[in-house]
C-alpha cells in the first residue's frame, strides 16, 4: 500500500504569512494528490486536485504543486479563515485511496 | 448543488448491528461513485471504499473488507454503511463523499459519529 508522509505535523503562523506544507508518497502516483482543508468537527474541503488544479470556489491563495512522490501546498498570505487540519489523498491506487497524517495550522 | 445529508449520532454495544445513511440530492444519484471515509484521532482519515449506485459494485479498501457492507436504495438516493457486528474499535466518525464531475471527491456528508461502548 502507500504510505503518505506530510511535514510539519502543525504550524504556527501570523495573518499574511507564507505557509507551505510537504506530503510525500512512498511510490510514484504521478499528479493523483489531492488536498484538503478540515475545521474542527466539520468534513474535509476539496482544496487542490490532480497535484495543482484549484476547486473551484476555493480562493486563489491556496496553490499546489509537485508529481510523482513529492507535492507541496501552499497558502501565499494566511488569513483567519485559513486555521484547520491540511491532508494530503493519493488516489492513485483505485480502491486503496490514503491520507497523510494531517498538518494543523494555527493562526 | 449536490448536497448529502447522512443519518444521527448512535451509540451501540460491542456486538450490535447498525446501519447508517447517506441521502444525495441536487444531482442524479446513479452517475458518480460513494465512497466512504473513516475518522478516528488514532488513525486519522481512513479510504474504507466505494460503491458505485448505478449498478451497485462495491470497491473495499482491504483492511475493511468483510468487516463493513455499503449498499443503496437508488428509489431513495439513499446510500448506506453497515455493520453486522460492532466492535469497540468501530468507534468513529464516518463521512459519505461523491466523486464530482472533475474525477474527485469535492461533496461530503457531514459526518455520522458513531460509538461503540459496554
Amino acid at each position: 500500500d502507500i504510505q503518505m508522509t506530510q511535514s510539519p505535523s502543525s504550524v504556527s503562523a501570523s495573518i499574511g504569512d507564507r505557509v507551505t506544507i510537504s506530503c510525500r508518497a512512498s511510490q510514484d502516483v504521478g499528479i493523483w494528490v489531492a488536498w484538503y482543508q478540515q475545521k474542527p468537527g466539520k468534513a474535509p474541503t476539496l482544496l487542490i486536485y490532480a497535484g495543482s488544479t484549484l476547486q473551484s470556489g476555493v480562493p486563489s491563495r491556496f496553490s499546489g504543486s509537485g508529481s510523482g512522490t513529492e507535492f507541496t501546498l501552499t497558502v501565499s498570505s494566511l488569513q483567519p479563515e485559513d486555521l484547520g487540519t491540511y491532508y494530503c489523498l493519493q488516489a492513485n491506487t483505485f480502491p486503496r485511496f490514503s491520507f497523510g497524517p494531517g498538518t494543523k495550522v494555527d493562526i | 448543488e449536490v448536497q448529502l445529508v447522512q443519518s444521527g449520532a448512535e451509540v451501540k454495544e460491542p456486538g450490535e448491528s447498525l446501519k447508517i445513511s447517506c441521502k444525495v440530492s441536487g444531482d442524479s444519484f446513479t452517475k458518480y461513485w460513494i465512497a466512504w471515509v473513516r475518522q478516528t484521532p488514532g488513525k486519522g482519515l481512513e479510504w474504507m471504499g466505494f460503491i458505485f449506485p448505478a449498478d451497485s459494485e462495491t470497491k473495499y479498501n482491504p483492511p475493511f473488507r468483510g468487516r463493513v457492507t455499503f449498499s443503496v436504495d437508488g428509489s431513495d438516493s439513499t446510500a448506506y454503511l453497515q455493520w453486522s457486528t460492532l466492535q469497540m474499535s468501530d468507534t468513529a466518525v464516518y463521512f459519505c463523499t461523491r466523486r464530482g464531475p472533475n474525477g474527485w471527491y469535492g461533496d461530503w456528508g457531514q459526518g455520522t459519529l458513531i460509538t461503540v461502548s459496554s
